[in-house]
């Protein structure tokens, strides 16, 4: 069975850092693309960003709302997506999802979730 | 303000079917990029209901169907079950932001 499992959330300051990790496992990791996604308490869901697997490129994209404080990266060989989050305001409060992207190639839509990781900015 | 626009809220009676809406424009769902359907219970992740805007992920209920036509998608829920109750968006890509993109979430009540 696919499995994923942030870790890495917490509380943290205004202008602080944070660095979220998802364990995957029940499939290729490496042939897989994925992405983090985030819901803030209350409210919608949120594409945060995208890695790309090693054979379309290994690229990353990230939303505007993101976009220079965020960084995605990726280890295959431990079967790991990680999410270092730099100048965190507090409307980076969030739960923090890691979800793939199609487990059997890319896909345009999240077809596994992990639990989630609550990420709290507050001074 | 969410890229696609879903209904905050439906309900229904148990039986009865249900349908949630999802309009966007000609730059996702006009363009020609599929609806995906998540379900939500309060505290837990999201799960993939629908995708492609049609299909069913293996172990989801044929009650559970999507439909999509020109900037607009369709949940339907039939034989509405109370544990139906949840929060259901949408999703697409949207090639004028360059993101994946989400309605706002419809909460459905079951009667």
């Amino acid at each position: 069975d696919v499995q994923l499992v942030e870790s890495g959330g917490g509380l943290v300051n205004p202008g602080g850092s944070l660095r979220l990790s998802c364990a995957a496992s029940g499939f290729t990791f490496k042939n897989a693309w994925m992405s983090w996604l985030r819901q803030a308490p209350g409210k919608g869901l949120e594409w945060i960003g995208r890695s790309k697997r090693k054979a379309d490129g290994g690229t990353t994209d990230y939303s505007a709302h993101v976009k220079g404080r965020f960084t995605l990266s990726r280890d295959d060989s431990i079967n790991s997506l990680y999410l270092e989050m730099n100048s965190l305001n507090t409307e980076d409060t969030a739960v923090y999802y890691c979800c793939t992207m199609g487990v059997v190639g890319p896909k345009y839509y999240f077809d596994y979730w992990g639990q989630g990781t609550l990420v709290a900015v507050s001074s | 303000q969410s890229v696609l626009t879903q209904p905050p809220s439906v309900s229904g009676a148990p039986g009865q079917r249900v349908t949630i809406s999802c309009t966007g424009n000609s730059s996702n769902i006009g363009g020609g990029y599929a609806v995906h359907w998540y379900q939500q219970f309060p505290g837990t992740a999201p799960k993939l209901l629908i995708f492609e805007s049609t299909d069913r992920p293996s172990g989801v209920p044929d009650r559970f169907s999507g439909s999509k036509s020109g900037i607009s998608a369709s949940l339907a829920i039939t034989g509405l079950q109370a544990a139906d109750e949840a929060e259901y968006y949408c999703q697409s890509f949207d090639s004028s932001l360059i993101r994946w993109v989400f309605g706002g979430g419809t909460e459905l009540t079951v009667l």
